[in-house]
């Protein structure tokens, strides 16, 4: 079945450091991959999406490749910040239900 | 337009009662789902709706757990006799049929404490 792979954290990151957070990814067919986030007291919302292979998702300095060939989602961010802590959840879709990963917090030290 | 609304938007009940939750959707979403984020996990699915379809419940935890949507719309999850382990945040969220994208859109939650 359907499954979705992230690394697991915390990670701790200094103020303007580069975030990679690893999601891979296994399906049949062709997905959409989405990053997810959630702040601290709120609910989730989406931040970025891809729907076919080779696409890139942006959204606030996040970035995020569909790569087939390796099954992966990666979620980057060039230069971090403090408001960037939250934590992150990588899924897939369309199917008969979105898969979601475990979620990765991620803390950001000013 | 309105997003995703959940009530209420905390419960406390005694171990062994029943609680009832609720969800409305976006208007016009057919698929509604509900997960649970229990403190310092993931997302677990717990049940989904689609259209007219029988329900996927294949996340719900035990029989104590159900779900029903009525008229396409408005979703209320039942949890009976309430465990403390059932304490956590329950989430709802919708998506509607746009294509490939199947973005799903979360209400706030409900945050149930049993004490």
């Amino acid at each position: 079945g359907n499954s979705v792979t992230q690394m697991e954290g915390p990670v701790t990151l200094s103020e303007e450091a580069f975030l990679t957070i690893n999601c891979t990814y296994t399906a049949t067919g062709y997905p959409s991959l989405f990053w997810y986030v959630q702040y601290p007291g709120e609910g989730l919302q989406l931040l970025l999406k891809a729907t076919k292979a080779d696409d890139k998702g942006s959204n606030k300095g996040f970035e995020a490749t569909y790569r087939k060939e390796t099954t992966s989602f990666h979620l980057e961010k060039g230069s971090v910040q403090v408001s960037d802590s939250a934590v992150y959840f990588c899924a897939l879709g369309p199917g008969d239900k979105i898969i979601f990963g475990k979620g990765t917090r991620l803390h950001i030290l000013p | 337009g309105a997003g995703v609304s959940q009530s209420p938007s905390n419960k406390v009940t005694e171990k062994g009662k029943d609680v009832e939750l609720r969800c409305d959707p976006i208007s016009g979403h057919t698929a509604l789902y509900w997960y649970r984020q229990s403190l310092g996990q993931g997302l677990e699915f717990l049940i989904y709706f689609q259209g007219n379809s029988a329900p996927d419940k294949s996340g719900l935890p035990s029989d104590r757990f159900s779900a029903e949507r009525t008229g396409g719309s408005v979703s209320t999850l039942t949890i009976q006799r309430t465990q403390q382990e059932d304490s956590a945040v329950y989430l709802c969220a919708s998506s509607g049929l746009a294509g490939r994208y199947y973005e799903q859109y979360f209400g706030p939650g409900t945050r149930l404490t049993v004490t």
